[in-house]
């Protein structure tokens, strides 16, 4: 079975702090991606990379960062934690788009609450 | 740009009252269709992949078919633990391994 595990599952942050959300898959997954959810906006894609150092933005990257130097994790960075950060935080691993049934996978989140 | 829209937003069933959940969407090139199960405070659940118009899934009490502009997942004679909110997502030819999600519809199954 695919595991994707996160360093977290609540975290309560002041504004301001820099924040770092740890991401970890052991499927020797190509493919890894850092969502938020929140209600009734659905699943949004922060950032997502497709190999070790690569990067690429997704819909929402504004105020976020990340850092892929190993094949296995995959590190999501507040620089400067706001309250209107507060979400849940999903990590995503998936195989590379040339392998049939390719869905992502994901792990069980982490809540953040931005005080 | 691609476009995923599910409803009802909300649905209550009484155990053993069959429904199904819409998903609609735009995409300029549909490489796949994923259906997700997503509990409480959890992660989503991988359920079903769609490919092409005219195919159909089942798994339990869950069926899941797919039309060039909708999916529709099935859910027959429900029981307590279907509760769940269930996702639709799109992935499109050009968008490498990039999924675009609807808002997902919440399903309370009572006994």
């Amino acid at each position: 079975d695919v595991k994707v595990t996160q360093s977290s599952r609540y975290l309560v942050k002041r504004t301001g702090e820099k924040v770092f959300l740890e991401c970890v898959q052991d499927m020797d997954h190509e493919n890894m991606f850092w969502y938020r959810q929140d209600p009734g906006l659905g699943l949004r894609l922060i950032y997502f990379s497709y190999d070790v150092k690569m990067k690429e933005k997704g819909d929402i990257p504004e105020g976020y960062s990340v850092s892929r130097e190993k094949k296995e994790r995959f590190s999501l960075i507040l620089e400067s934690a706001s309250t209107n950060q507060t979400s849940m935080y999903l990590c995503a691993s998936s195989p590379a788009p040339s392998i049939p049934q390719e869905t992502q996978y994901f792990g069980p989140g982490t809540r953040l609450l931005v005080l | 740009e691609d476009q995923v829209t599910q409803s009802p937003e909300a649905l209550r069933l009484q155990e053993g009252e069959s429904s199904s959940l819409n998903c609609s969407y735009t995409v300029s090139g549909l490489r796949g269709l994923f259906w997700y199960r997503q509990d409480p405070g959890k992660g989503p659940e991988f359920l079903f992949t769609l490919y092409s118009a005219g195919e159909e899934k089942e798994k339990e009490r869950l069926k899941a078919t797919l039309t060039k502009k909708e999916s529709f997942l099935h859910i027959t004679a429900p029981k307590p633990e279907d509760s769940a909110t269930y996702l639709c997502a799109v992935q499109a030819h050009a968008a490498g391994n990039k999924l675009t999600f609807g808002g997902g519809t919440r399903v309370l199954v009572k006994p």
